[in-house]
């Protein structure tokens, strides 16, 4: 079947930095998206990744492995207004969102 | 970047009635649209995918009597829940895609069934 793993729900500091973790087992690969979604809107794009290493935006960067099934989102810089849900989803061999649960993110001053 | 609107933002209706949502990629041509529905604290579930001029595939588990999907242009694309229950109630977004990756939301219509 298809899974992608991420933690339920992690907190952090604001002005700190943070890493969210995603796995994912899915039947073909075209590519790993994240997404942030506050409660009650819809999820906004922050980054994709089809190739391996790291892509940097900001205070946001991703990061890509695909041997190991794995990605990370780093969030830096922390600010009140980034705790949200953060979703990870893989576009799989037909080309269809494989979504995550998604992250709760929490910040605190 | 592409913008994908949606209509209704928020919705609330009778038991028992229809209602539809439309959805629009305003500056591209969206050859595919995704509806999916949230609920309170779950992840998005994709509901059915569709293609402009053909009939939508719908995902296991969603009746397609009860969730009509029309995407008769490459614009737009409707969802009507017919015979809306409590159980309905929900975020329903969708999404439009030009190329084959990137898929871009709609900022999600908000249904309450009373």
């Amino acid at each position: 079947g298809q899974n992608i793993d991420q933690p339920t729900e992690m907190t952090a500091t604001e002005g700190a930095i943070v890493q969210i973790n995603c796995t994912y087992q899915t039947s073909g690969f075209n590519g790993l998206f994240w997404y942030q979604q506050h409660a009650g809107e819809a999820p906004t794009f922050l980054s994709y990744n089809v190739l391996d290493g790291l892509e940097e935006k900001g205070r946001f960067s991703s990061f890509l492995s695909r041997s190991k099934g794995y990605s990370y989102l780093l969030l830096k810089e922390l600010q009140m207004k980034d705790s949200a849900s953060y979703l990870c989803a893989v576009t799989d061999s037909n080309y269809q969102l494989i979504w995550g649960a998604g992250t709760k993110l929490i910040i605190k001053p | 970047g592409a913008v994908v609107s949606q209509h209704p933002s928020r919705v609330i209706c009778k038991s028992g009635t229809s209602v539809k949502i439309e959805c629009r990629s305003l500056d591209f041509q969206a050859t595919t649209m995704f509806w999916y529905r949230q609920f309170p604290k779950q992840s998005l579930m994709l509901m059915a995918t569709s293609n402009e001029g053909s009939k939508a595939t719908y995902e296991q588990g969603v009746e397609k009597d009860k969730f009509l999907i029309n995407h008769a242009s490459l614009t737009l694309s409707t969802l009507t829940v017919t015979s809306a229950h409590p159980e309905d109630s929900s975020f329903y977004i969708c999404s439009a895609r030009e190329v084959e990756v990137e898929q871009f939301f709609g900022p999600g219509t908000r249904l309450t069934v009373l």
